[in-house]
């Protein structure tokens, strides 16, 4: 079984610049989250979908940030512009819709650096 | 969220077991505890889970305090493999997003 996949896996852009990274979860998965860690921090959520649904977006830090997950499959977290302090590492997860607490799947990561 | 609180670091030697503490005073009735660890340039991986009960599976065992308010992970036989971060995490039951504090830095030595 595939596990979560991360493209691209490193990016460097300047400042101003467009980015938009992509998540594909593992196939059957309705739950995918986005998490990043900046410098020197704490792994951090920003969102949670379920299917094409934004659940929960209480981590995305500013509107310079969209997540779309189209038809429920793959999702991609584009910055725009893009600023010096969203270079960090960012990752993907995703989990089975179950109750209780059960695992997420974590990606490999996009690092990103903005220069 | 209800915060945990584990070492910076811990070091331990090859095939030695390996017991990664954590405090979690404020916990509630209906938190799950969760352990997950990063290894390099990984992303983080699940671990094990717990509610009250103790817990085994393949990778780990997990004892929750009476209380509650601690709990260990325990790694039986470490291997120069399980050096990673490993994270001790709080997840209400129905809440779907992961609180990561700083986790414990393990180091094995060979």
């Amino acid at each position: 079984e595939a596990g979560v996949t991360q493209f691209p896996s490193h990016s460097v852009i300047e400042k101003g610049q467009t980015v938009t990274l992509r998540c594909d979860p593992i196939s059957g998965h309705d739950n995918l989250y986005w998490y990043r860690r900046v410098m020197g921090k704490e792994i951090k959520f920003l969102l949670h979908f379920v299917k094409e649904s934004k659940q929960d977006e209480s981590g995305m830090p500013n509107n310079r940030f969209l997540a779309e997950r189209t038809g429920g499959t793959y999702s991609t977290l584009k910055v725009q512009p893009a600023e010096l302090e969203d270079s960090g590492v960012y990752f993907c997860a995703s989990s089975q819709v179950l109750a209780g607490g059960r695992e997420q799947y974590f990606g490999p990561g996009t690092r990103l650096t903005v220069t | 969220d209800a915060k945990t609180t584990q070492p910076n670091s811990m070091e331990s030697n090859e095939e030695e077991p390996v017991h990664l503490p954590c405090n979690h005073s404020t916990i509630s009735g209906t938190d799950y505890i969760h352990w997950y660890r990063q290894l390099p340039s990984q992303g983080p991986e699940y671990v094990i889970h717990g509610l009250t009960s103790n817990v085994n599976n393949r990778m780990a065992s997990l004892a929750i305090a009476e209380d509650r308010k601690s709990s260990t992970l325990i790694l039986h036989r470490a291997t120069l493999r399980d050096a990673a971060v490993y994270y001790c995490i709080l997840r209400r039951q129905g809440a779907q997003k992961l609180v990561f504090g700083q986790g414990t830095r393990l180091t094995i030595n060979p």
